[in-house]
């Protein structure tokens, strides 16, 4: 079992903003990374060190952490932002890298 | 511009070995610490191993410690992942994927894959 928990599934209505939540005791400690991943493609990095965004990312996505639970928002949600959001971090240990199950976005 | 390609993901039987080979292109291969990530079709992501810049450093997960070996060929700009003891469990996609700059576990850049079917 993933050491990071994550809603299965969210919807959101077309231009409405939604939170992606992946909850963990190593977030006290460690950045959460998130990723977008859409069907028969791999994962794209779209927040590193809880919330910095790389270059090519629209800025309708940001990331936050309030005690051990980090959050990805999306403000004004488009259909291309359809797809599987996963959140990683180190584990508890710091010694392994862990994911959360990921979580379903239906826009 | 980054490149990672996966290669070498084939149909095996239960118990048996292959080698996973992921090519890199486009930045400074041999300073970089390299991951592999599997999914399970229509699963989530798991981290299976790192290997670091000059090779002195793996780490594995808990469910393939003992039975997969991360190794890397900079003169080649090559990571590879050797897997053995294969089980149905292990079925899935193989990434590999390059560490961003800030350090583990970000990762920036995945191949697209290569797919491993573990069946009898």
């Amino acid at each position: 079992s993933s050491e990071l928990t994550q809603d299965p599934a969210v919807s959101v209505a077309l231009g409405q903003t939604v939170r992606i939540t992946c909850q963990g005791d190593s977030l006290k400690n460690y950045y959460a990374s998130w990723y977008q991943q859409k069907p028969g493609q791999a994962p794209v990095l779209i927040i590193y060190g809880e919330t910095n965004r790389p270059s090519g990312i629209p800025d309708r996505f940001s990331g936050s952490r309030s005690g051990n639970t980090a959050s990805l928002t999306v403000t004004g949600a488009q259909a291309e932002d359809e797809g599987d959001y996963y959140c990683n971090s180190r584990d508890t240990s710091g010694t392994q890298v862990v994911f959360g199950g990921g979580t379903k976005l239906t826009v | 511009e980054v490149q990672l390609v996966e290669s070498g993901g084939i149909e095996v039987q239960p118990g048996g070995s292959l080698r996973l080979s992921c090519a890199a292109s486009g930045f400074t291969f041999r300073t970089y610490t390299m991951h592999w990530v599997r999914q399970p079709p229509g699963k989530g992501l798991e981290w299976v191993s790192l290997i670091t810049g000059h090779g002195r450093l793996t780490a594995y997960a808990d469910s393939v410690r003992g039975r997969f070996a991360i190794s890397r060929d900079n003169s080649k700009n090559s990571l590879y992942l050797r897997l053995d003891s294969l089980t149905p469990e292990d079925t899935g996609f193989y990434y590999c994927a390059k560490e961003h700059d800030t350090g583990w576990p970000t990762f920036d850049s995945w191949g697209p894959g290569t797919l491993v079917t573990v069946s009898s």
